[in-house]
């Protein structure tokens, strides 16, 4: 079966603009999950969501947004971007309960602020 | 709120040599994951424990669940280089669901 799919791989943005992430899951997979990876700091859990719906959310600045549309493919956007916002950014989708499988990951965007 | 902690966060090992790393959380665990993540790519599911106590092998992996389900470990006998990349576990709060928190990682580097 088809893997996740992150598009793009590679961004490079301008501090102060705005930048939106896709991810398309496995399909039966329902639930997608998007994290931050940065150098030293793991991998840290940005939100959730489930059935369009957000299920869970970390700690990030509201400039970190994402939705999810019926087909499950899922966005994340982050706006007024800061140096610091440089990143790998990784989707992860799973079965409604991710328990079952875990947690499969795409490719990642890096994302890179100047 | 529930912590996930690794230790450590480096690991350099001789090719053949045996190592552990571990995995500690701040509150009593459902289910928790394992993951590996080599340079440049993406974390890849290794094993899920669920059980206390439990034990599960993967060829040269060993992986442990503890008694309390608060903490986890990953040996790995005799180290080859595929095993270069960054271990994850991930825990699941018994009173969360579908969030598993997932520690720092501890990068593995390994000498020939």
């Amino acid at each position: 079966k088809a893997g996740v799919t992150q598009t793009p791989r590679y961004l490079i943005k301008t501090r102060g603009q705005q930048v939106t992430l896709s991810c398309s899951p496995i399909s039966g997979h329902r639930s997608v999950s998007w994290y931050q990876q940065t150098p030293g700091q793991g991998l840290q859990f940005l939100f959730e969501y489930f059935s369009e719906t957000q299920r869970n959310k970390g700690n990030f600045p509201g400039r970190f947004s994402g939705r999810q549309f019926s087909n499950s493919r899922s966005e994340m956007n982050v706006s007024t971007l800061e140096l610091g916002d440089s990143a790998l950014y990784l989707c992860a989708s799973s079965l409604a309960d991710p328990k079952g499988e875990g947690y499969t990951f795409g490719s990642g965007t890096r994302l890179t602020v100047v | 709120g529930q912590q996930v902690m690794q230790i450590p966060q480096y690991q350099h090992v001789q090719e053949g040599e045996d190592f552990t790393t571990y995995c500690n959380s701040s509150t009593t665990l459902s289910n928790i994951q394992w993951y590996k993540q080599r340079p440049g790519g993406h974390p890849v599911f290794l094993i899920q424990l669920v059980k206390s106590g439990e034990v599960k092998k993967q060829k040269r992996l060993t992986f442990q669940f503890g008694e309390a389900k608060k903490n986890s470990s990953l040996h790995i006998t005799a180290t080859q280089t595929t095993d270069v990349g960054t271990y994850f576990c991930a825990g699941l709060g018994t009173d969360s669901w579908g969030k598993f928190q997932f520690g720092a990682g501890t990068q593995v580097v390994v000498t020939p």
